[in-house]
C-alpha cells in the first residue's frame, strides 16, 4: 500500500538557518503529494502541494520539488522564522486510495 | 469564507461511555472525511463521504463506530462504547470534490480522553 516516510524530529534551528526536512514515500502510479502545517493550537493547515512528476509546490517561501527517480517530496527553507516552529507532515494520495500521512516533524525555531 | 466546524472541542468520558462528535463543512464542499490523530502520528482516515454516500470506510472500527452525513452537510461520529485506545483527536475535512489533488481542509479537532 502506500507510505510515506519522513525525518525524525524534533528538528531544533536558529533563526535564519537553512531548513530541509525529507520526505520518500512508496506508491504505485503518480500519486499527489502534500505538505501539511500544524501551528501550536491550531488545526492542520494545507502548505504546499504537487500534483506530477517535476512540479514545485511554494507557499510563505517554503518549497517542494515532486522527484519521481528519487520517490522524494523533500521540504526547503532558506531562512526559517520563530513563526515557523509546528510539526510539518508530508502526506501523499493515490487515486481513489485515502489521503495517507508521515508521522510528522516538530521544527523549533529560535531566535 | 468560513472554515471546517468542530465540536466539542474537548471530551473526557470513562471507558466504555459513549460519545458523538460534530462537524460542519465548508459551504459547498462535496466530500467531508473523519480522521483519527493518535500522539506522536500523522492522521489516519476513518471515513471519507461524498454528498451523503459512504466512498471510504474500511479503516472504521465498525463493531463501536458509526457515521453519518444526513442531507450531505453536517456529519456526526459516534463511538459506542469507547475503549481505552480510542484516546485521539478527531479531525473532520472537507474539500471540494474528492479529487486526488483536491486539497483537504481540515478542522480544529476534537481531542477525545478515555478514562
Amino acid at each position: 500500500g502506500n507510505s510515506v516516510t519522513q525525518m525524525e524530529g524534533p528538528v531544533t534551528l536558529s533563526e535564519e538557518a537553512f531548513l530541509t526536512i525529507n520526505c520518500t514515500y512508496t506508491a504505485t502510479g503518480y500519486p499527489s503529494l502534500f505538505w501539511y502545517v500544524q501551528y501550536p493550537g491550531e488545526g492542520l493547515q494545507l502548505l504546499l502541494k504537487a500534483t506530477k512528476a517535476d512540479d514545485k509546490g511554494s507557499n510563505k517561501g517554503f518549497e517542494a520539488t515532486y522527484r519521481k527517480e528519487t520517490t522524494s517530496f523533500h521540504l526547503e527553507k532558506g531562512s526559517v522564522q520563530v513563526s515557523d516552529s509546528a510539526v510539518y507532515f508530508c502526506a501523499l494520495r493515490g487515486g481513489n486510495t485515502p489521503l495517507v500521512f508521515g508521522k510528522g516533524t516538530r521544527l523549533s525555531v529560535i531566535a | 469564507e468560513a472554515g471546517v466546524a468542530q465540536s466539542p472541542r474537548y471530551k473526557i468520558i470513562e471507558k466504555r461511555q459513549s460519545v458523538a462528535f460534530w462537524c460542519n463543512p465548508i459551504s459547498g464542499h462535496a466530500t467531508l472525511y473523519w480522521y483519527q490523530q493518535i500522539l506522536g502520528q500523522g492522521p489516519k482516515l476513518l471515513i471519507q463521504f461524498q454528498n451523503n454516500g459512504v466512498v471510504d470506510d474500511s479503516q472504521l472500527p465498525k463493531d463501536r463506530f458509526s457515521a453519518e452525513r444526513l442531507k450531505g452537510v453536517d456529519s456526526t461520529l459516534k463511538i459506542q462504547p469507547a475503549k481505552l485506545e480510542d484516546s485521539a483527536v478527531y479531525l473532520c475535512a472537507s474539500s471540494l470534490d474528492g479529487g486526488q489533488g483536491d486539497t483537504q481542509y481540515f478542522g480544529p479537532g476534537t481531542r477525545l480522553t478515555v478514562l
